[in-house]
């Protein structure tokens, strides 16, 4: 059972944005940073956004995030067919021993 | 950056496999280092992390005690020795490196293609 809670489905179509939201329970997100990850499907999960908004090189600005208290999002913009992916946030448990945690996933259509 | 996974397969439950990703392209040794797994249709589960130097190691609660993470920083490789195997251990295991640049944990900035371990009778 995930400890962040994620929509299973949004959709929308090409060119429209897009936002999926990653709630906690207690402190696992208010008190840690948030990442998100894109994985199309048959590929591994690849890093998006990182330390709640921040995007790794490569990374288009169509993709940001952030995070208010116990809730985070990830915000797509001008969507394109190619983003039509699972979508993962993450974080960390209540202590670096119980490792990394992560939402149950969100499958984007793009319409 | 390059991380691959090898030594998945089909496996009796109550066997043994062992897992080796190769990681080349960037300092082996600067990196710390996790496993995670992904069953058929489900979502993503963080298995195991060993530090710099394998000093120090976690486990999930779903594989302690039956799952071994080890690292050879001289031959570029990261290992995850699985025993008493279970068929709710099938999964596509991946090897996934933590990023430096990040102000938080357990980021992964790069990942294996993953390997399959399917266990069966």
């Amino acid at each position: 059972q995930s400890v962040l809670t994620q929509p299973p489905s949004v959709s929308a179509a090409p060119g429209q944005k897009v936002t999926i939201s990653c709630s906690g329970s207690g402190s696992s997100i208010e008190d840690n940073y948030i990442s998100w990850y894109q994985q199309v499907p048959g590929t591994a999960p690849k890093l998006l956004i990182y330390d709640n908004n921040k995007r790794p090189s490569g990374i288009p600005d169509r993709f940001s995030a952030s995070k208010s208290g116990t809730s985070a999002t990830l915000d797509i913009s001008g969507l394109q067919t190619g983003d039509e992916a699972e979508y993962y946030c993450g974080t960390w448990g209540i202590s670096l021993r119980t490792g990394g945690v992560f939402g149950g996933g969100t499958k984007l259509t793009v319409l | 950056v390059q991380l691959v996974e090898s030594g998945g397969g089909l496996v009796q439950p109550g066997g043994s496999l062992r897992l080796s990703c190769a990681a080349s392209g960037f300092t082996f040794s600067d990196y710390e280092m996790n496993w995670l797994r992904q069953a058929p249709g489900k979502g993503l589960e963080w298995l195991s992390y060993i530090g710099f130097g394998s000093g120090t190691i976690y486990y999930a609660d779903s594989v302690k005690g039956r799952f071994t993470i080890s690292r050879d920083n001289a031959q570029n490789s990261l290992y995850l020795h699985m025993k008493s195997l279970r068929p709710e251990d099938t999964a596509v295991y991946y090897c996934a490196r933590e990023a430096t640049n990040s102000s938080g944990y357990y980021v992964f900035d790069s990942w294996g293609q993953g390997t399959l371990v399917t266990v069966s009778s």
